[in-house]
């Protein structure tokens, strides 16, 4: 089985102050995980991912993940974030054998001026 | 990154009639598609998934025949609504993959069709 938590449902951040959104998985076997953004009746785009290699994933829009294998983590960053940013951000899971996307709740971030 | 199109952005329709939803690859060929459903302000229930040829994979809770959907080219999946009702109302979202076996692609989205049964 895979899953992905999202514990937060709210994220609020000032505009230039760091944005972090959190994401914890459980799997079997190697992750691939994905992060995406939602913006109001629109559909989900696509941020970044990690596959293998390096922990540290840079995306779309100066947002970038850490990828933590022992603590199962995955967790979503921006050093300066803008108000442009608040949309609700989904991180997802994918199983190595499976190919359907688990989602987590999703994470609302308002970024204030 | 790839482009999936998703027709009509929103629908109203009556209580009984039938709807159909267009989601289609503008640049690449999708082996498979997956159909979700969003209720507001919550996550993604993905209700089937369809492999272009062959019939949709429904994920358990999903009325195959309320919810018909036809992969039947490699650019464009249909789902249909039928006898929609207004518990059908919801924000229904596509997203196709160009590889079904490769689980390092990301999956890309339509923008999604807003239901409403009145």
């Amino acid at each position: 089985a895979q899953s992905v938590a999202q514990p937060e449902d709210q994220v609020n951040v000032a505009e230039g102050n760091p944005l972090t959104v959190k994401c914890t998985y459980s799997v079997s076997g190697n992750p691939y995980l994905f992060w995406y953004v939602q913006y109001p009746n629109r559909g989900l785009q696509f941020l970044l991912k990690y596959i293998t290699g390096d922990n540290l994933v840079k995306g779309s829009y100066g947002f970038e993940a850490e990828f933590n294998k022992s603590q199962t983590s995955f967790h979503l960053k921006k050093p300066s974030a803008l108000v442009s940013d608040s949309a609700l951000y989904f991180c997802a899971v994918r199983q190595s054998t499976r190919y359907k996307l688990s989602f987590g709740a999703g994470t609302t971030v308002t970024v204030r001026a | 990154g790839a482009v999936v199109s998703q027709h009509p952005s929103w629908v109203i329709c009556k209580s009984g009639t039938s709807v159909k939803i267009e989601c289609r690859s503008l640049d690449f060929q999708a082996t498979t598609m997956f159909w979700y459903r969003q209720f507001p302000k919550q996550s993604l229930m993905l209700m089937a998934t369809s492999n272009e040829g062959s019939k949709a994979t429904y994920e358990q809770g999903v009325e195959k025949d309320k919810f018909l959907i036809n992969h039947a080219s490699l650019t464009l999946s249909t789902l249909t609504v039928t006898s929609a009702h207004p518990e059908d109302s919801s924000f229904y979202i596509c997203s196709a993959q160009a590889d079904s076996n490769a689980m390092n692609t990301e999956a890309f989205f339509g923008q999604g069709t807003r239901l409403t049964v009145v």
